[in-house]
């Protein structure tokens, strides 16, 4: 049991439509990281976030946009999605800031777009 | 910036078989590595990582890892296989000093035949 949990586990939207992921953090983390993984891939960086603020950002577009609030849960949103946004969305909290720690990862939000 | 290479797509062995998955990586400045495992519908759940110190990397599930800097790899490896390792495996790299950005190769699926 990691302690990070997504939400919802599974989703389906229209093309051009727009999502919000939700993920809340373990315990005691501060830094929350958003991964796309397509199927047959393996998991790319979208964007962190470390105490409320966005730090850091893959090669996402814009219409990929995230928060990270007080208690250090975090959303995702998309905004005019496309067919190719079809992908398990992760989470991984960590406690964050300069060095490695251990990411610990949710189950993943499985997106299909139409 | 890093990149990770696994050399193998999917890996079948038999059961109680040793096995060997292995991982190249790229890197202008010194990483940590790391290697995770995918179970079918699940998140990601570390195996194990290199910070520093001894090149050999025991983690869980009787899994160890030999990191060679001279040959940049990482690989995977398990003397006796059982049905239960059946599982996508990815490594992972992320520069040192850094926060936890990983950058992922593609993985390698490793089936474990009776």
């Amino acid at each position: 049991e990691t302690g990070v949990t997504q939400s919802p586990t599974h989703l389906i939207k229209t093309r051009g439509q727009q999502v919000t992921l939700r993920c809340s953090s373990q315990s005691g983390h501060n830094t929350v990281s958003w991964y796309q993984q397509a199927l047959g891939q393996g998991p790319q960086f979208i964007f962190q976030y470390y105490r409320e603020e966005e730090n850091g950002r893959g090669n996402f577009p814009p219409r990929f946009s995230g928060l990270q609030f007080p208690n250090y849960s975090s959303e995702l949103n998309v905004n005019a999605l496309e067919l190719d946004d079809s992908a398990l969305y992760l989470c991984a909290s960590s406690s964050g800031g300069v060095g490695a720690t251990e990411a610990f990862f949710g189950q993943g939000t499985r997106l299909t777009v139409v | 910036a890093q990149s990770v290479t696994q050399l193998d797509s999917q890996v079948p062995v038999f059961e109680e078989a040793p096995v060997e998955l292995r991982c190249n990586y790229s890197s202008s400045v010194s990483v940590y590595l790391f290697w995770y495992v995918q179970y079918p519908n699940q998140g990601l759940q570390l195996l194990l990582k290199y910070l520093s110190g001894s090149t050999l990397v025991k983690g869980i599930n009787g899994f160890e890892a030999e990191f060679n800097k001279s040959q940049t790899s990482f690989h995977l490896r398990k003397p006796s296989v059982h049905i239960s390792d059946t599982a996508e495996y990815f490594c992972a790299v992320n520069p040192q000093g850094g926060s936890e950005k990983l950058v992922f190769g593609k993985g390698t699926k490793l089936t474990v035949n009776p």
